[in-house]
């Protein structure tokens, strides 16, 4: 149980367009989702913190207006990333708290942007 | 604010043998929540073993163990009779209890683990 499907597991655009990144939880209503942003062999780096119908909180540096995050339902997070640019590739990853203490994650995006 | 630590950017070990990966941590709470997740090649995070501060029993879960000591913020990761699919980074990571700052968790950078067969 506790399972978040997320979606694309990879994607390659272009320079200047926006892609989203999906987040659901199968099987709990995820009140609180996480966005992590990880590059390779480093740690995860939390980007924002969302709640079900409410605006996502955002990390110190981390561009609110680049990084569009909507959890509108407690089974579905996105993460849009608007006018992507190549420094804006990276692994990211999502994560949803379903219990007290238990936390489950995505299977990440690898995004690459041209 | 909290802080973790993981003084050991890569490991090895050989297959069957036994490896300690450390992880120090550094706050002013009394209650709290550790962890140790393994992210193997396929990224996807996986929950290894979990503590909470209150509870001084060391936890277990087959061949994971910690060794979790309180007064020192030290919380290490014992893994016996290494398997070659044990080859991973492993992530310490910290909670709140809820009560005081939310639900976040706080990473450290990471250890590097691989298995030699």
């Amino acid at each position: 149980g506790a399972v978040v499907s997320q979606h694309p597991s990879r994607v390659i655009c272009k320079s200047g367009t926006s892609v989203k990144i999906e987040c659901r939880s199968l099987d709990f209503q995820a009140t609180t989702m996480f966005w992590y942003r990880q590059f390779p062999k480093q740690s995860l780096m939390l980007m924002a913190t969302s709640n079900e119908g409410s605006k996502a909180t955002y990390e110190q540096g981390v561009e609110k207006d680049k990084f569009l995050i909507n959890h509108a339902s407690l089974t579905l997070s996105t993460l849009t990333v608007t006018s992507a640019h190549p420094e804006d590739s990276s692994f990211y990853i999502c994560s949803a708290s379903y219990s007290y203490y238990g936390y489950t994650f995505g299977s990440g995006t690898r995004l690459t942007v041209v | 604010a909290q802080t973790v630590t993981q003084s050991q950017p890569e490991m090895s070990v050989q297959e069957a043998e036994t490896v300690t990966l450390s992880c120090t941590y550094d706050t002013s709470e009394s209650d709290y929540y550790l962890f140790w997740y393994k992210q193997p090649p396929s990224r996807q995070m996986i929950l290894v073993i979990r503590q909470e501060a209150y509870k001084q029993q060391n936890a277990t879960e087959n061949r994971f163990s910690v060794n979790f000591q309180k007064a020192a913020k030290s919380f290490s990761l014992k893994i016996s009779d290494s398997q070659l699919g044990d080859a991973a980074m492993y992530f310490c990571a910290y909670r709140s209890a809820p009560e005081t700052s939310g639900s976040r968790l706080t990473f450290g950078e990471g250890t590097q683990l691989t298995v030699n067969p």
